[in-house]
């Protein structure tokens, strides 16, 4: 177990609906990730934040946004979906920055029909 | 841009048995750092083994250990005693400097049979 919490783990939708993936990160780690894994495409970092602050950006789209809030859990919200956007989407962690060592979740699966 | 590419998208290895899985990566930069990840069915990323693209010692962890050869470019991850657990799929990643934003290959499944 890594620590890091994601829900929900499946998820089934409509095209053009919105949803919300949330991360508890493991406790005391600063750095909040968020990847997309799509079997075209592997795995593609989406979004990182720190201690609540967006510190870099990926391939994500505009339809997509995130937040990291005071308690450092993150959430991941998917608008407009498309069904393209069906995906495993994760969510790790890290103390600090440089180490590349990330603690990752079980990840959430969205289907969008 | 960085890239990274794992050529061998299965492999199967027996039980006890040594099994290595490639991975070439293009990139400028000078300070950066290579990984394996193993991706069991469980679905959770695990880190396997890190290396410091300026130390020329290649990392070992245990039963796992890499080849890394900074001027070929290339990060090949060593699995010696194979175990049924070993099954998974293993992605190979860079990061540039200390961002944390780790750039993956494709993957290799790797299946060990008894």
């Amino acid at each position: 177990d890594s620590g890091v919490t994601q829900t929900p783990k499946h998820l089934i939708t409509a095209t053009g609906q919105r949803v919300t993936l949330r991360c508890s990160p493991r406790s005391g780690d600063l750095s909040v990730y968020w990847y997309q894994q799509s079997l075209d495409q592997g795995l593609q970092f989406l979004i990182q934040y720190y201690n609540g602050e967006e510190r870099a950006k990926g391939n994500i789209l505009e339809r997509f946004s995130a937040q990291q809030f005071p308690d450092l859990h993150s959430e991941l919200n998917l608008s407009s979906l498309e069904l393209g956007d069906s995906a495993l989407y994760f969510c790790a962690s890290s103390f600090g920055q440089g180490t590349g060592e990330l603690f990752f979740g079980e990840g959430s699966r969205l289907t969008v029909l | 841009a960085q890239t990274v590419t794992q050529s061998q998208p299965e492999m199967s290895v027996q039980e006890a048995e040594t099994v290595t899985l490639s991975c070439t990566y293009d990139t400028s930069e000078n300070n950066y750092y290579l990984f394996w990840y193993k991706q069991p069915p469980s679905r959770q990323m695990i880190l396997v083994i890190r290396q410091e693209a300026y130390k020329q010692q290649n990392a070992t962890e245990n039963r796992f250990s890499v080849n890394f050869q900074k001027a070929a470019k290339s990060f090949s991850l060593k699995i010696s005693d194979s175990q049924l657990g070993d099954t998974a799929m293993y992605f190979c990643a860079f990061m540039k400097g200390n961002t944390d934003k780790l750039i993956f290959g494709t993957g290799t499944r790797l299946q060990v049979f008894p």
